[in-house]
């Protein structure tokens, strides 16, 4: 099974200052045959099921912020939040679909300073 | 507007089963995998299993800690999928919610979609 690792598991940020989440992945999640990184990043606030907002890596889900990026290829990844806003405070996992198990990271929570 | 509903959820002794449903609607669904996702209460999401079209023959894939005893179907006549537990343990205690997995659109972009989930309580 691949095993995903987040860190770090907590931050606690400034508002309008930038946040970076790494997530790495214990093998390859590129699939040459499309030059795809299958890997996605969710946004999970309390009591809410998971919102995707990256996915393939370094795609924005419709409608989410700029001020999200993805980035990263075969086993290194990052999330970045370019200006945090008081709306971002939540857990962020990453998860691999590249082969089943389609395991997920143990989440980084994410909390104002 | 696609959605997902999941039901079924309830409180099962040590040992028992339960068969959870999630309900599509808005979703193509005979061409869309299903998966199931669980979360215990103020835990990480852990991946459960997977369905996958009648184009890929309704292949099942599970994860580590409920293979052979969890088993996913779907009724493509109703546009429902199944989530069938048996031999529950407390550790299986957890919201349960189906997704849709990635779904890729016309546009070449992706997105997917979740239900709300339903608690599913082994004491």
């Amino acid at each position: 099974d691949i095993v995903m690792t987040q860190s770090p598991d907590s931050l606690a940020v400034s508002l309008g200052e930038r946040v970076t989440i790494n997530c790495k992945s214990s093998q390859s999640v590129l699939y040459t045959s499309n030059n795809k990184n299958y890997l996605v990043w969710y946004q999970q606030k309390s009591g809410q099921p998971p919102k995707l907002v990256i996915y393939w890596a370094s795609a924005r889900e419709f409608g989410v912020p700029d001020r999200f990026s993805g980035s990263g290829s075969g086993t290194d990844f990052t999330l970045t939040i370019s200006s945090l806003q008081a709306e971002d405070v939540a857990i962020y996992y990453c998860q691999q679909y590249y082969s089943p198990p389609f395991t997920f990271g143990q989440g980084t929570r994410l909390e104002i300073k | 507007e696609v959605q997902l509903v999941e039901s079924g959820g309830g409180v099962v002794q040590p040992g028992g089963s339960l068969k959870l449903s999630c309900a599509a609607s808005g979703l193509t669904f005979r061409g869309s995998g299903i998966h199931w996702v669980r979360q215990a209460s103020g835990k990480g999401l852990e991946w459960v299993g997977r369905i996958r079209s009648k184009a890929n023959s309704y292949a099942t894939e599970y994860g580590a800690s409920v293979k052979g005893r969890f088993t996913i179907s779907r009724d493509d006549s109703t546009y429902t999928a199944y989530l069938e537990m048996t031999s529950l343990k407390a550790e299986d205690t957890a919201v349960y919610y189906c997704t849709s997995g990635l779904v890729y659109l016309d546009s070449g972009s992706a997105t997917d979609y979740w239900g709300q989930g339903t608690l599913v309580t082994v004491s």
